[in-house]
């Protein structure tokens, strides 16, 4: 059973720009979330979606968007690139959304702005 | 939000036990605890959960005081493996799946 798949998995950008990055959840799994991983704030959520609709939103500005499709990979992009948007971007899914179920996380893009 | 709080850091040896605390004294009857390890270069990784009765499985065992207020995840013999940093979150099962993380517990182990 292949795991979650993220895409690209490093890129480099500069200030001001926009980013987007892909998520390919477990086979069967619908629910799909989405964290920053910085050295200084640690892992922090940024948001949720559950057959194709954002369930939950962490604290973020909202140059950070996403989206989920109809087979449940899903997008977020980040626009107007800062240089703290330097991050490890780490996705998860599980099957269901509300459960006290495992998530599973893929390896993370790692993005750099410069 | 409920918080967690664990030890920055701890060290143990090969093939011997380690216990990894974690106080949640704001814990809530609708919180879940979760136990996730993050290897270098990895995504975190489940390793245990329960809610209010001790739990076993494959990778570790997770106590639970009897207050909810406190929990140890115990690993029963450490591997060079085992080396990662380890999250208590607290996972309310109706605020879906926003599961606020810590710093945790840098695990060190030594040959």
């Amino acid at each position: 059973k292949a795991g979650v798949t993220q895409t690209p998995r490093y890129l480099i950008k500069t200030r001001g720009q926009q980013v987007t990055l892909s998520c390919s959840p477990i086979s069967g799994h619908r629910s799909v979330s989405w964290y920053q991983q910085t050295p200084g704030q640690g892992l922090q959520f940024l948001f949720e979606y559950f057959s194709e609709t954002q369930r939950n939103k962490g604290n973020f500005p909202g140059r950070f968007s996403g989206r989920q499709f109809s087979n449940s990979r899903s997008e977020m992009n980040v626009s107007t690139l800062e240089l703290g948007d330097s991050a490890l971007y780490l996705c998860a899914s599980s099957l269901r959304t509300g459960r006290s179920g495992e998530l599973f996380f893929g390896e993370g893009s790692r993005l750099t702005v410069l | 939000d409920a918080k967690t709080t664990q030890p920055n850091s701890m060290e143990s040896n090969e093939e011997e036990p380690v216990h990894l605390p974690c106080n949640h004294s704001t814990i809530s009857g609708t919180d879940y605890i979760h136990w996730y390890r993050q290897l270098p270069s990895q995504g975190p990784e489940y390793v245990i959960h329960g809610l209010t009765s001790n739990v076993n499985n494959r990778m570790a065992s997770l106590a639970i005081a009897e207050d909810r207020k406190s929990s140890t995840l115990i690993l029963h013999r450490a591997t060079l493996r085992d080396a990662a940093v380890y999250y208590c979150i607290l996972r309310d099962v109706n605020n879906n799946n926003d599961m606020r993380f810590g710093a945790g517990t840098r695990l060190t182990v030594k040959p």
